[in-house]
């Protein structure tokens, strides 16, 4: 059965700084990974899907990177702003059509 | 926006009651995947429905069952309900079954007191 664990469970940070965010996975047989970002009570919205076959993806001031060998990838926030206050999920794919999700990190920047 | 559409938005159940949520998918997308949110946790996969039938489902008791309509618009329907299956329930479309894409809607917020 597929785990999906992410540290740390939250984090506060000042403006400006620079972050990683780490998701781990216990199989490593899958398809994909995609990291979500989830507002307060709202749905989720995709930020970055990485195939199995990629090492990393850029959107603006994010990166994501996925190491599937060893089960891990992190999200990693350039020059952090206070709307980029949420939680984060990341969620993997094996074949099929379930996404499994980790816990989420919350993160909060100060302004 | 998704243009995923999710109603109603918060409801308040019982106890053994039964309860229907319902989701509107983008416009073309004929698969449909159902999640349950409990606080503080990352969504569950309940099941997934692509042209208007079962493809595939979590670990889910049969009390919670679905439909999927011509419209691809669905239903998410919950029996005898329990206090632990008060949670955030989120739909998501993508265009064909098994494709990367999924496009969350907003969620419906169901309280079981």
């Amino acid at each position: 059965k597929q785990e999906v664990t992410q540290i740390p469970a939250a984090l506060s940070v000042p403006e400006g700084e620079n972050l990683v965010l780490n998701c781990s996975f216990t199989d490593s047989a899958i398809y994909n990974l995609q990291w979500f970002r989830q507002d307060p009570g709202k749905g989720l919205t995709s930020l970055l899907l990485i195939q199995s076959s990629q090492r990393e993806q850029t959107s603006g001031r994010l990166n994501a990177s996925l190491d599937k060998s060893s089960g891990r990838s992190t999200l990693y926030i350039a020059a952090s702003q206070p709307g980029d206050s949420a939680t984060y999920l990341c969620a993997v794919k094996k074949a099929g059509n379930m996404l499994t999700f980790g816990g989420g990190t919350r993160l909060m920047v100060k302004p | 926006e998704t243009g995923v559409t999710q109603s109603p938005t918060h409801l308040i159940k019982t106890r053994g009651q039964q309860v229907t949520l319902r989701c509107s998918s983008q416009s073309g997308h004929n698969t449909v995947s159902w999640y349950q949110q409990a606080l503080g946790q990352g969504p569950q996969f309940i099941f997934q429905y692509y042209r208007e039938e079962e493809n595939g489902r979590g670990n889910f008791p049969p009390r919670f069952s679905g439909l999927q309509f011509p419209n691809y618009s669905s239903e998410l329907n919950v029996n005898a309900l329990e206090l632990d299956d008060s949670a955030l329930y989120l739909c998501a479309s993508s265009p064909l079954a098994g494709t990367d894409t999924q496009y969350f809607g907003p969620g419906t917020r169901l309280t079981v007191l």
